[in-house]
């Protein structure tokens, strides 16, 4: 079936710091990608998304490029801030007959930046 | 415009005792999903309803979880018998027309004690 397979946290990075939080897939067929973050006690946030071979997402100076080559999609920034801190989760959509537009979820990486 | 809004926010249940978890779409949005969410884990489909009707329970255990979307009023997720394993955060989503990339409520957390 399909999944999703991300880089284990916690991720420790100093202000300002180049950012990767590494996501590749199993799927059949054409999915969409996303990546959603979770600040702490509150629900996930869409943070960009793809839906093709070589689209680039991207949103508050996070990007990430759909590589059907390398079943990855891959998060980037380029300097990050403290805000930034929280748990980042890379996904896929899952349909099923055309109906069901569930996701498959990885399992997290906790991004932690320190001022 | 308000979000998708679940309630309650936390809920401490005892064993054996009914978890109600409610879900109040975005307004237009007439398919809603539920996700689980255990300690250090990602979220885990449970079911996707549309009003009046179960599209996709493949993810929902066989037993003591039911849910239900009504013509009129919120999403509910009930569970029965409740049991410490069922400790968790519990999501909501909603979207219009089953398009991708939904929209999520801010969680329930259960705990059963």
């Amino acid at each position: 079936g399909n999944s999703v397979t991300q880089m284990e946290g916690p991720v420790t990075l100093s202000e300002e710091a180049f950012l990767t939080i590494n996501c590749t897939y199993t799927a059949t067929g054409y999915p969409s990608l996303f990546w959603y973050v979770q600040y702490p006690g509150e629900g996930l946030q869409l943070l960009l998304k793809a839906t093709k071979a070589d689209d680039k997402g991207s949103n508050k100076g996070f990007e990430a490029t759909y590589r059907k080559e390398t079943t990855s999609f891959h998060l980037e920034k380029g300097s990050v801030q403290v805000s930034d801190s929280a748990v980042y989760f890379c996904a896929l959509s899952d349909r099923v007959g055309g109906a069901t537009n569930k996701l498959i979820f990885g399992t997290g990486t906790l991004l932690a930046v320190q001022p | 415009n308000a979000g998708v809004m679940q309630n309650p926010r936390h809920l401490v249940r005892r064993r054996g005792q009914e978890a109600r978890l409610r879900c109040s779409p975005m307004k237009g949005h007439s398919h809603v999903y539920w996700y689980r969410q255990l300690p250090e884990e990602g979220l885990k489909f449970m079911v996707y309803l549309q009003k009046e009707n179960i599209i996709d329970e493949s993810g929902m255990p066989k037993e003591r979880f039911s849910a239900e979307f009504p013509k009129e009023g919120p999403s509910i997720l009930r569970i029965q018998q409740v049991v410490r394993g069922d400790s968790a955060a519990y999501f909501c989503a909603s979207s219009p027309l089953g398009l991708e990339g939904y929209t999520f409520g801010s969680g329930t957390r259960l705990t059963v004690v």
